[in-house]
């Protein structure tokens, strides 16, 4: 069955990095592009952007260009999301979501990566 | 960028209700449009996708119409698991940005 199964919860400090990963299972590695969305405490879901397997390459929404980086490990069938110079309003669960072969829809998710920035 | 807005943000309901959620598109997005299911603590769940497609394993008292700027999700016959928020998500470009909406909260009456 199709699993992805995201890495732990994390505490960082405000200008650190985080990085979260996303293991994939159950299908085809290179045939599904991984997104990212993020939700803050108590609000909605906020797309983050999305990475090929195949190429590695990437589209990030704009309010993330320059702070975030996708990648991917193909010999570990295993996607991260680094994002930098972290401020108290990156604070939000972090899911990595496969889009499926029709209508661009994320088909399956990861189970969430609570990300804390607190000093 | 293509803005999603939902109405209501949130509406009271009792089991057996039939309930509309609207969902509009600052501009055309054909039948690009999604719509997700998530209660507290957990991942979004996929319901309709392409504007009326029923997601496999979905029950068919959740149905999708619309296309172009306005949608809309129903729920024939509301079951007590069905409390949650509901959110849509266009994919019109799909090697661009997507948006959700902000979401719609079904709690009980």
């Amino acid at each position: 069955q199709v699993q992805l199964v995201q890495s732990g919860a994390e505490v960082k400090n405000p200008g650190a990095s985080v990085k979260v990963s996303c293991k994939t299972s159950g299908y085809t590695f290179s045939g599904y592009y991984i997104h990212w969305v993020r939700q803050a405490p108590g609000q909605g879901l906020e797309w983050m952007g999305w990475i090929n397997p195949n190429s590695g390459g990437t589209n990030y929404a704009q309010k993330f260009q320059g702070s975030v980086t996708l990648t991917r490990d193909t010999s570990i069938s295993t996607f991260y999301m680094e994002l930098s110079t972290l401020r108290s309003d990156d604070t939000a669960v972090y899911y990595c979501a496969r889009r499926g072969a029709v209508a661009s829809k994320f088909d399956y998710w990861g189970q969430g990566t609570q990300v804390t920035v607190s000093s | 960028d293509i803005q999603m807005t939902q109405s209501p943000s949130s509406l009271s309901a009792s089991v057996g209700d039939r309930v509309t959620i609207t969902c509009r598109a600052s501009q055309s997005i054909s039948s690009y449009l999604n719509w997700y299911q998530q209660k507290p603590g957990k991942a979004p769940k996929l319901l309709i996708y392409a504007a009326s497609g029923l997601e496999s394993g979905v029950p068919p008292r959740f149905s999708g119409s619309g296309s172009g700027t306005d949608f809309t999700l129903t729920i024939s016959s509301l079951q007590p698991e069905d409390f949650a928020t509901y959110y849509c998500q266009q994919t019109y470009n799909t090697l661009g940005e997507i948006t959700f909406g902000p979401g719609t909260k079904v709690d009980t009456k």
